[in-house]
């Protein structure tokens, strides 16, 4: 069964950091972009970031790029995003979800709740 | 980025009903455009992929259609587990984005 875990959020004051972590089971991790996808409460999905396989590519949204990090290791079989500099509205909660055919994100996490607020 | 405007933000529907939602690029996107489904508290579900093929395992009500930069999901007679907001999103640039996404709501 595919399984998708996020994890490392919490509450943080604006101007601070954290890392969420993806940990993944049931497929060929290695060979699979996953992604960030973020929803603030009560409003709509918002893709973050994108890494895919072998890290040969990454890419972010407009309001996170020079503040967020995407990576991976898939030794642990695992992706992270480090954010820094975090605003209050990066108050969300954050799903990975990975790449499947076509360009789509089949599978999803449950999400982890980022609370940026002082 | 393009941007992906959906339409209407929110509906009022019964059993049985047929409902369409609209999702409009600002440029062209060729088919990438795939639809999901949200239920309060859950993760979404792929429900369409690159415009109107269906996923696995979702029922025959739900079809997509594309004319141009216009996408369109239609729910043919609405059951009760349909009630939940739908979301389009694109794939064809490398930043991809949603829509603001639509609350079909029971009448």
């Amino acid at each position: 069964e595919v399984q998708l875990v996020e994890s490392g959020g919490g509450l943080v004051k604006p101007g601070g950091s954290l890392r969420l972590s993806c940990a993944g089971s049931g497929f060929s991790f290695s060979s699979s972009g996953i992604n960030w996808v973020r929803q603030a409460p009560g409003k709509g999905l918002e893709w973050v970031s994108s890494i895919s396989s072998r890290s040969t590519y990454v890419d972010y949204a407009e309001s996170v790029r020079g503040r967020f990090t995407i990576s991976r290791d898939d030794a642990k079989n695992s992706v992270y995003l480090q954010m820094n500099s975090l605003r209050a509205d990066d108050t969300a909660l954050y799903y990975c979800a990975r790449n499947s055919h076509h360009a789509t994100m089949e599978f999803w996490g449950q999400g982890t709740l980022v609370t940026v607020s002082s | 980025d393009i941007k992906m405007t959906q339409s209407p933000s929110s509906l009022s529907a019964s059993v049985g009903d047929r409902v369409s939602i609209t999702c409009r690029a600002s440029q062209s996107i060729s088919s990438y455009l795939n639809w999901y489904q949200q239920k309060p508290g859950k993760a979404p579900k792929l429900l369409i992929y690159a415009a109107s093929s269906l996923e696995s395992g979702v029922p025959s009500r739900f079809s997509g259609s594309e004319s141009g930069t216009e996408f369109t999901l239609t729910i043919s007679g609405l059951q009760p587990e349909d009630f939940a907001t739908y979301y389009c999103q694109q794939s064809y640039s490398t930043l991809w984005t949603f829509g603001q996404g639509t609350k079909v709501e029971i009448k």
